[in-house]
């Protein structure tokens, strides 16, 4: 079975800090796929980032960035310089051959 | 336009009572899935279809009927609400079964149950 545990149920901060969620997740397949979604304060679900796990490159997009270790199976996201937009709740999901998601981490950026 | 839309929006009703929420997706999209996020914002897969046919279904109580009459549509009934069932519903599609397709969410229907 799979699964992905979020470890962080809230994290808070000012703006500009820079901000880590992690992901740890767990499968028995060599081939697999794992995303990122935000979920902002209008509810709506975001798609963010997708990485399949042959590819362990890190990836950064703006202020975005994730950092991918098979070797620890996981896949952490962080948002350098912070900002009140950011304030979301953030998931982290894994796919087989279904959507799996972790907890999520409710991010607080304060002004 | 809207890639994934959902019907309607906001649901309240009385326990007992049977009530159907509408998903449409105009992605072109082969799959199409159901899920369920509650109070505690745990998302968690209900159905998928591909291609109109089931090829998900988990561990759901049976008062919950998906009903996909074209790949474009997957529409989920509910008998005889429960309080449990008050959520919001999330309708996603994806372009491929399996696992590597990014799935769209449309914006969620939420379903209060008094």
């Amino acid at each position: 079975a799979q699964k992905v545990t979020q470890a962080q149920t809230e994290i808070s901060v000012v703006e500009k800090e820079d901000v880590t969620l992690d992901c740890v997740y767990e499968t028995r397949d060599t081939t697999y796929y794992l995303f990122w979604y935000k979920q902002p304060p209008s509810g709506e679900l975001v798609f963010l980032i997708r990485r399949n796990s042959f590819d362990e490159q890190n990836e950064i997009s703006g202020r975005y960035s994730w950092n991918f270790q098979k070797s620890t199976s996981s896949f952490n996201f962080t948002i350098t310089a912070s900002q009140v937009v950011d304030s979301a709740v953030y998931f982290c999901a894994l796919s087989d051959y279904k959507l799996s998601f972790g907890a999520g981490t409710t991010v607080t950026v304060r002004a | 336009d809207t890639a994934v839309s959902q019907t309607p929006k906001y649901l309240v009703t009385q326990m007992g009572n049977d009530k159907s929420i509408k998903c449409e997706q105009n992605l072109g999209h082969d799959t199409m899935y159901w899920y369920k996020q509650d109070s505690k914002k745990f998302l968690k897969i209900m159905f998928s279809y591909n291609n109109k046919e089931l090829i998900i279904n988990e561990t759901v109580p049976n008062r919950f009927s998906p009903k996909s009459p074209d790949k474009a549509h997957l529409n989920l009934h509910i008998n005889s609400l429960e309080l449990g069932d008050s959520a919001v519903y999330f309708c996603a599609s994806s372009p491929a079964n399996g696992a590597s397709g990014e799935q769209f969410f449309g914006p969620g229907t939420r379903l209060t149950v008094l």
